[in-house]
């Protein structure tokens, strides 16, 4: 059983088009993150977002956390190559002693 | 201030062979996890270990694989008489301030059983 639910699978578009994937769960969760993954490499974290409707913003990039804290959702404005890489959202839930992932988002950015 | 160092990069093992992933969490970190990871998966949860102790391995198999975190030196994944299976990407991450301020990775090391 997959905890955390990522959409899409995998995403191509074209440079300069705007994006949003997405992370759901039935779970509740104290803290959600985001990290990004280039091939080869390990994960590298993005955020983290831990208030219910928090949103917090990295240049282009917004991360929203669900109100019910159950889900979060990643936009990425006027995509550019150097996004192209894996997404994937984990999160910890209260009592936990390690951050579960889900399967992760692939994304590709077409110059 | 180096990051988390995981040696080596890629290894490659025959059937039956032992092999040793190491891990050197950042400096000050005493919280080591390791994850695994195979194509198109997300990371899947192994072991978590502070120094000395292991705290958390329900995502270890119970035969063949054991890891530590010694007072002194690395982390150490050791999966004893591997198979085919076994290969896949395996991820070192430390952390000190909580699981809500997320995890420090390494660069994984590649295991290739042949």
């Amino acid at each position: 059983t997959q905890l955390l639910e990522q959409s899409p699978q995998f995403l191509s578009i074209q440079e300069g088009e705007n994006l949003t994937v997405y992370c759901n769960s039935s779970s509740v969760f104290s803290s959600l993150q985001w990290y990004r993954q280039e091939p080869g490499e390990g994960p590298v974290l993005l955020v983290t977002v831990v208030t219910g409707g928090e949103v917090k913003k990295l240049k282009r990039l917004t991360f929203q956390f669900g109100d019910a804290r159950k889900d979060s959702s990643l936009h990425i404005t006027a995509a550019q190559p150097g996004d192209t890489g894996l997404y994937l959202c984990a999160g910890a839930r209260s009592g936990d002693d390690k951050i579960i992932f889900g399967k992760g988002t692939r994304l590709h950015i077409l110059p | 201030n180096a990051g988390v160092m995981q040696n080596p990069r890629h290894l490659v093992r025959r059937r039956g062979q032992e092999a040793r992933l190491r891990c050197s969490p950042m400096k000050g970190h005493s919280h080591v996890y390791w994850y695994r990871q195979l194509p198109e998966e997300g990371l899947k949860f192994m072991v978590y270990l502070q120094k000395e102790n292991i705290i958390d391995e329900s995502g270890m198999p119970k035969e063949r694989f054991s890891a530590e975190f010694p007072k002194e030196g690395p982390s150490i994944l050791r999966i004893q008489q591997v198979v085919r299976g076994d290969s896949a990407a395996y991820f070192c991450a430390s952390s000190e301030q909580g699981l809500d301020y997320g995890y420090t990775f390494g660069s994984g090391t590649r295991l290739t059983v042949v």
